[in-house]
């Protein structure tokens, strides 16, 4: 267990909707990053957040987006969802930025119909 | 930029014999290296990491790696393979300061008993 959570674990969704995915980091890590796993891009930085203000950007589309609260925990927001979305999301964390390691998180499968 | 490059897509070994996987990188700067395992449907998981200190790293589960810079090689070594070694592993660099991670395309390690 990497201390790292995300919710949901799978998401079942149409085209065109909306889905917010959740992640909170390890306790005392500062630093929250995403990314997409699919079989053909394989994984995929998306967007970095480091105590509240986005640190760094990745191959994210406009349709995503993505805060990090005062309490740390991230949520990433995927609007008018395509089926080339289907993907596993993961949520990494670490105390900061390079070079301290990521832990990741269980990920979230989601498949859009 | 960074990038990394596995070299072989899938290895298989028997169950006790040595594994070797390779991986070559690129970097305008000394880098930070990692190796990450993902067991099927599991989250990412990290196994070991280089960040300038002895070019040999020790990490979990018996894996080693080494930094050879003449080379730009961060190979992962096993002496004997397990039944439970057996996973995608990918090689990972960060990107300099910015802490963002770059992925390999991954290879897949199979153990036959």
């Amino acid at each position: 267990d990497s201390g790292v959570t995300q919710t949901p674990k799978h998401l079942i969704t149409a085209t065109g909707q909306r889905v917010t995915l959740r992640c909170s980091p390890r306790s005392g890590d500062l630093s929250v990053y995403w990314y997409q796993q699919s079989l053909d891009q394989g994984l995929q930085f998306l967007i970095q957040y480091y105590n509240g203000e986005e640190r760094a950007k990745g191959n994210i589309l406009e349709r995503f987006s993505a805060q990090q609260f005062p309490d740390l925990h991230s949520e990433l927001n995927l609007s008018s969802l395509e089926l080339g979305d289907s993907a596993l999301y993961f949520c990494a964390s670490s105390l900061a930025g390079a070079p301290y390691e990521q832990y990741f998180g269980p990920g979230t499968r989601l498949t859009v119909t | 930029a960074q990038s990394v490059t596995q070299l072989d897509s899938h290895v298989s070994v028997s169950e006790g014999t040595p594994v070797l996987l390779r991986c070559n990188y690129s970097s305008s700067y000394s880098p930070s290296l990692f190796w990450y395992v993902q067991h099927p449907n599991k989250g990412l998981q990290l196994l070991l990491k280089y960040t300038s200190a002895a070019t040999l790293v020790k990490g979990i589960n018996g894996f080693e790696a080494e930094f050879k810079k003449s080379e730009t090689s961060f190979h992962l070594t096993k002496p004997s393979a397990h039944m439970s070694d057996a996973a995608e592993y990918f090689c990972v660099v960060s990107e300099y300061q910015g802490g963002k991670l770059i992925f390999g395309q991954g290879t897949e390690l199979s153990v036959k008993p």
